[in-house]
């Protein structure tokens, strides 16, 4: 068990669809992420939230919007995405963005866009 | 680009010791030595982390070189559980707000029966 939850943990959507992936932490964190992991190779940064605050965006195309509305939820929206958007997209967070503290990770949200 | 090297695979006999290593030539003072795993359909679990001297806690012991170019997960009694992928990861002590997380292609350990 994570104390990371994901929700869904899996997802099929159209390509003119809009969606919502969650995340959620009560471990008191105030930095979140989100991850973006193709089949058979390493996560690759996506967002960084700090206290809420978006700090970093990995240059990741508009159709991905993130979203923190408190310190223990972090969203992912999405609309318009291609097919080549499926993978699995996991959500960390830990105690700040600048301590030497690791990450704690969710199981992910594998997504596949027809 | 990450700033470790891994070997691509790794064997190791289930119960035996499984030692993973990783280069990191260019670490700064100020930068940890991280290591996660990632079991299949899992998302990625700390391991352990380090500055210069060796640690040990209840999963693995990480030890580092002298030099701090490189070091060495020890999985004292590997389980098939341990299979999964191990990256090795540097990061500095304070982060500024443009520092990241990177993973390597990490090292992917089969424990064998």
């Amino acid at each position: 068990d994570t104390e990371v939850t994901q929700t869904p943990k899996h997802l099929v959507m159209g390509m003119t669809n809009k969606k919502s992936l969650k995340c959620e932490q009560h471990m008191g964190h105030r930095a979140m992420y989100w991850y973006k992991q193709k089949a058979k190779k390493p996560p690759e940064l996506m967002f960084v939230y700090s206290y809420e605050k978006l700090s970093i965006n990995e240059s990741v195309p508009s159709r991905f919007s993130p979203e923190c509305p408190n310190s223990s939820l972090l969203n992912l929206h999405l609309h318009a995405l291609q097919p080549e958007d499926s993978a699995l997209y996991l959500c960390a967070s830990s105690w700040d963005s600048y301590s030497n503290q690791p990450q704690h990770f969710g199981d992910g949200t594998r997504l596949s866009i027809l | 680009d990450a700033k470790t090297t891994q070997p691509t695979s790794m064997d190791c006999a289930e119960g035996r010791a499984a030692n993973l290593p990783c280069n990191h030539s260019t670490i700064s003072g100020n930068e940890y030595v991280y290591w996660y795993r990632q079991i299949h359909s899992q998302g990625p679990q700390y391991i352990i982390h380090g500055l210069k001297n060796n640690e040990t806690n209840e999963m693995a012991s990480l030890i580092i070189t002298e030099d701090r170019k490189s070091s060495t997960l020890i999985l004292p009694h590997a389980t098939l559980r341990d299979t999964a992928v191990y990256y090795c990861i540097v990061s500095p002590l304070q982060k500024t707000s443009y520092d990241k997380v990177i993973f390597g292609p990490g090292t992917s350990l089969s424990v064998i029966p």
